[in-house]
């Protein structure tokens, strides 16, 4: 079974400033982890993904997650906060072990650009 | 990029009536599907597994006789809420597997349903 925790329902970050997202998993065989954004009363539209090989993965929009086994953790993080980037983001963990490939998704958290 | 439509975008309904939600890849085939309902300020949860030419594969606790779903073809999922009630208004939304060893899923825009 798979389980992914994200840590903050809500963070919130000047213009320009560090984000940092945090998403910790459980997961009975290596994961495929994920990243989506949601921007209001829309669909998920995926930020980045970790399958397998280069541990820092780069996504869309200047975001990046590292996949770090020993933590169990795949944070999000982006150098410099746009007002664009305020939205919903879901971490997502593969369910591989049912062979079905559905996602289980984090709580979410939403993000706050302040100008 | 792989694109996913749903159709309706928004829909209301009478207590009681059936609605129908399309799920369509646009631009590659999907042998699966996947329906997702999310509450206001919540999380997604997985409803059903949707797969070509054969029934889907259901979440605990998700009724399949008032949820239908139907994957005809390698590029539409229909999901039915049949004799719907308030308590079914929410964000439905579906995702498509582009297939490969990636498992990248692609998501639709969602519907939002709302029973009167």
């Amino acid at each position: 079974a798979q389980s992914v925790t994200q840590l903050g329902s809500h963070v919130s970050v000047s213009e320009g400033a560090l984000v940092l997202l945090r998403c910790n998993y459980s997961s009975s065989v290596p994961p495929y982890l994920f990243w989506y954004v949601q921007y209001p009363n829309q669909g998920l539209q995926l930020l980045l993904k970790y399958t397998t090989g280069a541990t820092l993965v780069k996504g869309i929009n200047g975001f990046e997650a590292e996949f770090k086994k020993s933590e169990t953790s795949f944070h999000l993080t982006k150098p410099s906060a746009h007002m664009s980037d305020a939205a919903e983001y879901f971490c997502a963990v593969s369910n591989l072990d049912t062979g079905r490939r559905a996602l289980t998704f984090g709580s979410g958290t939403r993000l706050q650009v302040q100008p | 990029g792989a694109v996913v439509s749903q159709h309706p975008s928004r829909v209301i309904c009478k207590s009681g009536t059936s609605v129908k939600i399309e799920c369509r890849s646009l631009d590659f085939q999907a042998t699966t599907m996947f329906w997702y309902r999310q509450f206001p300020k919540k999380s997604l949860m997985l409803m059903a597994t949707s797969n070509e030419g054969s029934k889907a594969t259901y979440e605990q606790g998700v009724e399949k006789d008032k949820f239908l779903i139907n994957h005809a073809s390698l590029t539409l999922s229909t999901l039915t809420v049949t004799s719907a009630h308030p308590e079914d208004s929410s964000f439905y939304i579906c995702s498509a597997r582009a297939g490969g060893s990636t498992d990248t899923q692609y998501f639709g825009p969602g519907t939002r349903l709302t029973v009167l």
